[in-house]
């Protein structure tokens, strides 16, 4: 699986957009995006994910550059309650043998303030 | 939603001692878990595909006669951490594959983890 860099950390207020940049400059053509996040303690919760075109879900956005070497997750509006560790993963998609072997980098620390 | 069940959320032991971590999918079937380790301040590291009604594959690193892997059916895999050992205090997490195409839930690509059990060796 292609390996994702982020940055380390991540300020936002409490109200904005958070929007966490991600680089897969050796995504391959049938490896999707993933994002999950990990509140302290607590196991990773699935965010969004996709392929080439832009998604949203009552979560997130997710933004995929034409080239599809880099991505931006979007929070459209930020709470205490998302402060967490946000991990971009790229991976196949269900039904290849690799399916579910998750590469975690260390993903982006987002800590929201008031 | 899918939900993927571990248990114990924590356990302390005795060095030495064994312990035994499910993780069960709640209304799912589930062929394939998986285990991860997540030391403090660091990201989870893959121990081990855990497949139903087969052997366990271990990532390189990782001793499988010290972390027995069990996958006895396609709602429950077990981790047991054999004679354990303070370094070996670590948070264990638990994800699950949905199988594809099992009707009534969505398989929107998503992997379903558990809410992880911390180990405290003394």
């Amino acid at each position: 699986d292609a390996k994702t860099t982020q940055p380390p950390s991540m300020d936002c207020a409490e109200g904005r957009a958070a929007n966490l940049p991600c680089n897969h400059s050796t995504i391959s053509g049938n490896e999707y995006v993933y994002w999950y996040r990990q509140i302290h303690s607590q196991g990773p919760q699935y965010i969004i994910h996709g392929l080439k075109n832009n998604e949203t879900n009552e979560m997130a956005s997710l933004i995929i550059t034409e080239d599809r070497k880099s991505s931006t997750l979007i929070l459209p509006h930020a709470t205490l309650r998302d402060t967490a560790v946000y991990y971009c993963i790229v991976m196949g998609n269900a039904g290849g043998t690799s399916y579910g072997k998750l590469t975690f980098g260390q993903g982006t620390i987002l800590t929201v303030h008031p | 939603g899918a939900v993927v069940s571990q248990h114990p959320s924590w356990v302390i032991c005795k060095s030495g001692t064994s312990v035994k971590i499910e993780c069960r999918s709640l209304d799912f079937q589930a062929t394939t878990m998986f285990w991860y380790r997540q030391f403090p301040k660091q990201s989870l590291m893959l121990m081990a595909t855990s497949n139903e009604g087969s052997k366990a594959t271990y990532e390189q690193g990782v001793e499988k006669d010290k972390f027995l892997i069990n996958h006895a059916s396609l709602t429950l895999s077990t981790l047991t951490v054999t004679s354990a050992h303070p370094e070996d205090s670590s948070f264990y997490i638990c994800s699950a594959r949905i199988v594809p195409g099992l009707a009534g839930i969505a398989n929107t690509g998503e992997l379903f983890f558990g809410e992880g059990s911390r180990l405290t060796v003394l």
